[in-house]
């Protein structure tokens, strides 16, 4: 069955340490997207990509990294210059042009703490 | 600049009662997209509907059904016979026409069925 696959479920990070969260999909989709979400919030985008090798910053970029080498592949790496993040991240993928219409398909999250 | 607002964050309902779920989509934009979504405790989230800028035609899908009005800019979800397994927050994310297409989140709304 097609979807997306985020691991872990779970990642404790040390203070100053960089962690990877990663995200497969195997959708076909062109697009995907890396969402923080916070208690009580809504999601905050962080990253973007609608094609392989290219990628945009979201509305809170800093301190975080991505790469997308591979179309169903698009790892989000936590740097030590994330001051607070201690969050659930949602990774997601979705068409491009008409087949947008159809929305996002969402992983089952990551939930990081830093201990 | 575009604005959401879900104006209810929170909602309590005995299980049966029906429950609408209120959306305001502020723009300038004459095209765009209006989609729901479900998060359930698990914290994945799951596409309920998309509804096109242009269409107006309310829609029923089993015990869910959608009232959106372009003139007052709302875009309303009503489940009824609301079951315990509704119970979940429900986000409302418009999109922007056009090639560079984003959702942007409304901060959600907890729906609670007790039984």
């Amino acid at each position: 069955d097609g979807g997306i696959t985020q691991s872990p479920k779970y990642l404790f990070r040390k203070e100053g340490q960089n962690v990877t969260l990663s995200c497969e999909q195997n959708l076909n989709h062109d697009a995907m997207y890396w969402y923080r979400q916070d208690p009580g919030q809504g999601l905050r985008l962080i990253y973007y990509s609608q094609i392989v090798n290219d990628f945009q910053k979201g509305d809170i970029a800093e301190g975080y990294s991505v790469s997308r080498e591979k179309k169903e592949s698009f790892p989000l790496t936590v740097t030590s210059a994330q001051k607070n993040p201690t969050a659930f991240y949602l990774c997601a993928s979705g068409p491009t042009g008409t087949a947008f219409n159809y929305g996002y398909t969402f992983g089952s999250g990551t939930r990081l703490t830093v201990v | 600049a575009q604005k959401v607002t879900q104006a209810q964050t929170e909602i309590s309902v005995v299980e049966k009662e029906d429950v609408t779920l209120d959306c305001v989509y502020e723009t300038r934009d004459t095209t765009y997209y209006l989609f729901w979504y479900k998060q359930p405790p698990s914290g994945e989230l799951v596409f309920l509907i998309r509804r096109n800028s242009f269409d107006e035609q309310n829609e029923i899908s089993g015990r869910y059904s959608w009232n959106f009005q372009k003139s007052t800019s709302s875009f309303n979800f009503t489940i009824t016979a609301s079951q315990v397994v509704d119970s979940a927050v429900y986000f409302c994310a418009p999109s922007n026409a056009g090639n560079n297409r984003k959702l942007i989140w409304g901060l959600g709304t907890s729906l609670a069925v007790n039984p």
